[in-house]
């Protein structure tokens, strides 16, 4: 099932820096994004959404960024913190449906201090 | 914060075995889900549960698998006989509505089977 992808694995950043994790996927009836954290042997714990009417959502240092057209969406993290380093998956919907979730692969993110 | 809770937190168990997980969803959800992830693998929708039904089931979800609400609070997955393959972490979920409503995720119950 490749209908979301995470092309990148792994990502490091410096602290204070800007984290950029893509997305991309190929179903164009999800409507509705969603970006989760998760650490090793824990649940996935929600972090930001966003509906297919908007292009972007903020909520302090998260915001993320959805290109229909691309069919591309993308969390960014500022400043990043080395509490940030995890796992994030990005996870896709059709809201209409009952909300079963598609998941990404995930990207490990690094900050280092 | 209201959160998801799983029990166990990890089973090991022979293979062939009946297996059951628990899970408490959020009180006011009304929607509820297993998904499950392999190591190294993705986190894979297993079955969504509404109104005391299924409403919706993956491929994975076969005839060895069922979910059940026996009350008002918890929900569980069984396994009837267990394969080696079944060995993952197994999430539970819940969402409180239809629409622009996030699932929750609890912290999982690994399940290893020998």
């Amino acid at each position: 099932d490749q209908q979301v992808k995470q092309n990148s694995p792994s990502l490091s950043v410096q602290e204070g820096r800007i984290s950029i994790l893509n997305c991309d996927y190929t179903n164009s009836m999800f409507d509705y994004f969603l970006w989760y954290k998760k650490y090793p042997a824990e649940g996935p714990t929600f972090l930001i959404s966003i509906s297919s009417i908007k292009d972007k959502n903020e909520d302090g240092r998260f915001t993320v960024f959805l290109n229909k057209s691309a069919k591309h969406l993308s969390l960014h993290i500022v400043p990043s913190q080395p509490g940030d380093s995890a796992v994030y998956f990005c996870a896709a919907s059709v809201e209409t449906s009952g909300s079963r979730l598609t998941f990404g692969e995930g990207t490990q993110l690094t900050v280092n201090p | 914060e209201p959160e998801v809770t799983q029990t166990p937190s990890h089973q090991v168990t022979q293979m062939g075995q009946e297996v059951i997980l628990r899970c408490v969803p959020i009180s006011n959800h009304l929607y509820f889900y297993w998904y499950r992830q392999i190591l190294g693998q993705k986190v894979e929708f297993l079955v969504s549960f509404y109104n005391n039904e299924i409403s919706e089931k993956s491929e994975i979800f076969d005839d060895q698998f069922s979910v059940e609400r026996p009350d008002g609070s918890n929900f569980t997955l069984k396994i009837r006989s267990t394969k080696l393959e079944d060995s993952a972490m197994y999430f539970c979920a819940s969402k409180q509505g239809v629409l622009g409503n996030t699932i929750y995720f609890g912290e999982g119950s690994w399940l290893t089977v020998v």
